[in-house]
């Protein structure tokens, strides 16, 4: 079974309005991280946002909002205002494990296109 | 600060051929990991390195991969022999030690074509 569900293979939005991207995951440990990458088309994974199991407000990092609600197993990433540069896949990822043996699952993504 | 260094960005083999990738991580990371990302899909871990020592390596097929990370530094990853199904991205990525909140960095991989 997939531990990180991505069910939007591609998505559309015009330039300057908001987009959510939807991420679904499946664990059974009370303690975990979930994160949103950025890969543009030249290949490189890009850091977006990091939401804990235990954090009570959803995380903000400038134009890029986590939508976190723990009882639907759910992490939709929202970008606001976006721009052409946002074009891009976008991998949704869980973090498993403790201390040093923690990795990553990502999910399949989804690919980002901004229409001006 | 540097970022994760990798090389070659491309390469094209034949099948059965071998085939080596490179990988610098930042400076002071202690833990580096190697991932495989095939055409539409999310990168899968192959491999965590813990300074020299390997913490995972369950999806390593190691009939024909092999990774080292000598003096806890430096790591390459060998394919041998390679198949048409090992055509990929293999992205390399460090962390430091003990992780904060796992945030990885990534570097630009290695496009791998096996013809």
């Amino acid at each position: 079974a997939q531990k990180i569900t991505q069910t939007q293979p591609g998505m559309f939005v015009q330039e300057k309005e908001a987009v959510t991207l939807d991420c679904t995951y499946d664990t059974s440990d009370p303690s975990y991280g979930l994160f949103w990458y950025k890969q543009p088309s030249s290949g490189e994974m890009i850091f977006l946002i990091y939401q804990g199991s235990y954090d009570q407000q959803n995380a903000t990092e400038g134009r890029y909002s986590l939508n976190f609600q723990k009882a639907r197993k759910s992490a939709n990433l929202v970008i606001s205002a976006s721009q052409l540069g946002d074009s891009a896949m976008y991998f949704c990822a869980m973090r498993e494990g403790e201390g040093g043996s923690e990795k990553l699952v990502f999910g399949k993504g989804t690919k980002l296109t901004v229409n001006p | 600060e540097a970022g994760v260094a990798q090389s070659p960005r491309y390469k094209i083999i034949e099948k059965r051929q071998s085939v080596a990738f490179w990988c610098n991580p930042i400076s002071g990371h202690a833990t580096l990991y190697w991932y495989q990302q095939i055409l539409g899909q999310g990168p899968k871990l192959l491999i965590q390195f813990q300074n020299n020592g390997v913490v995972d390596d369950s999806q390593l097929p190691k009939d024909r991969f092999s990774a080292e990370r000598l003096k806890g530094v430096d790591s390459t990853l060998k394919i041998q022999p390679a198949k048409l199904e090992d055509s990929a991205v293999y992205l390399c990525a460090s962390s430091p030690t003990p992780p904060t909140v796992s945030e990885q960095y990534f570097g630009p991989g290695t496009r791998l074509t096996v013809t």
